[in-house]
């Protein structure tokens, strides 16, 4: 089986100061592992993913990701945010002997301040 | 390249009721997922089609159901409505399997009075 824990379910920064994200999985199989964004009254934004390759994965707005697998870890950093970062934010875990199916963790709604 | 397309944005229905709601994938993918978001359960996976079979299934009632048309659009249909179907219901696509990014539309929120 297959399962998320995002650690914080609310984060506050302040502008211009680092981000992170925390997030745990577990699975059975090689996971591929995904940062999503989602803004209030819409779908969800692929920030990046990891499939197997990199373990430090870059993704768009400056976000990335490391994979420790010692540490079963998915955390989301960036180093500096930006007022238009604060949203809800998803880590996700895939298995390729499940199909597509997405397990979502509970969301992290991160606050930005001025 | 369009997105995914999810129509309509917004629905009103009584208990009940049934429902459809109609995904079109980005142009080329050929995988559509269906998923249920709430606060409470958070975001939770209905079921997912390719080639128009399904391929996998979430632990939803028979209550809710999908297709998928030789063209890749999707819908999904919820009979008997009940308050607790009250949710954002989002479609993602992607190209195929094997742990492709999947793409999301905007959803369908869903309102049971």
């Amino acid at each position: 089986a297959q399962s998320v824990t995002q650690l914080d379910s609310h984060v506050s920064v302040s502008e211009g100061t680092p981000v992170l994200l925390r997030c745990n999985y577990s699975s059975s199989y090689s996971p591929s592992l995904f940062w999503y964004v989602q803004h209030p009254n819409k779908g969800l934004q692929l920030l990046l993913k990891y499939t197997s390759a990199a373990t430090l994965v870059k993704g768009i707005n400056g976000f990335e990701a490391e994979f420790k697998k010692s540490e079963t870890s998915f955390h989301l950093t960036k180093p500096s945010a930006h007022m238009s970062d604060a949203a809800e934010y998803f880590c996700v875990v895939s298995v390729m002997e499940y199909g597509n199916k997405l397990v979502f963790g509970a969301g992290t709604i991160l606050r930005v301040k001025s | 390249k369009a997105g995914v397309t999810q129509t309509p944005r917004y629905l009103i229905k009584t208990r009940g009721q049934q429902v459809t709601l109609s995904c079109s994938p980005i142009s080329g993918h050929r995988s559509v997922s269906w998923y249920q978001q709430t606060p409470g359960q958070g975001l939770q996976f209905l079921f997912e089609y390719f080639s128009e079979t399904q391929r996998n299934k979430g632990n939803f009632p028979g209550r809710f159901s999908g297709r998928q048309f030789s063209n890749s659009r999707s819908e999904m249909n919820v009979s008997t409505l009940e308050l607790g179907d009250s949710a954002l219901y989002l479609c993602a696509s992607s190209l195929g399997v094997g742990n492709q990014p999947q793409h999301f539309g905007d959803g369908t929120r869903l309102s049971i009075l």
